[in-house]
């Protein structure tokens, strides 16, 4: 089975801190994605990256940052965190190849106060 | 037009109904589709990928219609369970995969 491990279930950060995100699989996966979820919105594609090092901006890339280090992490970034980033934050990761599905972390629900 | 647009519901239905959800999607050029299963405050999760002749996983059966661009979701016997939000997610872009806001189906006794 596909394990995508997020580093916190629930956090609570003030406005204008760093917040940081992890985010861990273990199915050697090229692609890793990080998506925002708001009520009536959807999933909202935030970064992503198809390989270690590579990074490319998805559709609100605004306010946010990723690292990826390493094949298995990819880490989202709050620089400045404000209150409009309270969400529920996704990451999923997938096969390069095109036909592949997108398989999920359980979200890291996150407020900023 | 919308990337990919799916009725929110909900779809209210009894126990042992047959429902069926359709999803509409705007490139002609997609190849890659699938259904996902998100239960309340919890993650996405694969139901089923949708293929080019149509597919079936028990009880759920899914198809594609590239000339109208939508793909499909039956539900025969519907249980409790099945209780849901389902996303209808299609590559619109190469390397992205682009969801739907869902439909919400509630079963009921």
């Amino acid at each position: 089975d596909v394990k995508v491990t997020q580093s916190s279930r629930y956090l609570v950060k003030r406005t204008g801190e760093k917040v940081f995100l992890e985010c861990v699989q273990d199915m050697d996966h090229e692609n890793m994605f990080w998506y925002r979820q708001d009520p009536g919105l959807g999933l909202r594609l935030i970064y992503f990256s198809y390989d270690v090092k590579m990074k490319e901006k998805g559709d609100i890339p605004e306010g946010y940052s990723v690292s990826r280090e390493k094949k298995e992490r990819f880490s989202l970034i709050l620089e400045s965190a404000s209150t409009n980033q309270t969400s529920m934050y996704l990451c999923a990761s997938s096969f390069r190849w095109l036909n592949q599905p997108q398989h999920f972390g359980d979200g890291t629900r996150l407020s900023i106060l | 037009r919308k990337e990919v647009e799916q009725d929110p519901g909900p779809f209210n239905v009894p126990e042992g109904a047959t429902v069926a959800f359709n999803c509409t999607y705007s490139n002609s050029a997609s190849q890659s589709f699938f259904w996902y299963r998100q239960d309340c405050r919890k993650e996405p999760k694969l139901l089923m990928s949708v293929y080019s002749s149509g597919n079936e996983d028990g009880r759920f059966t899914a198809q594609l219609n590239r000339a109208s661009q939508y793909i499909s979701l039956l539900i025969r016997d519907s249980k409790l369970s099945d209780s849901a939000t389902y996303l209808c997610v299609v590559n619109i872009g190469y390397s992205t995969l682009t969801f739907g806001k869902g439909t919400m189906l509630l079963v009921s006794p």
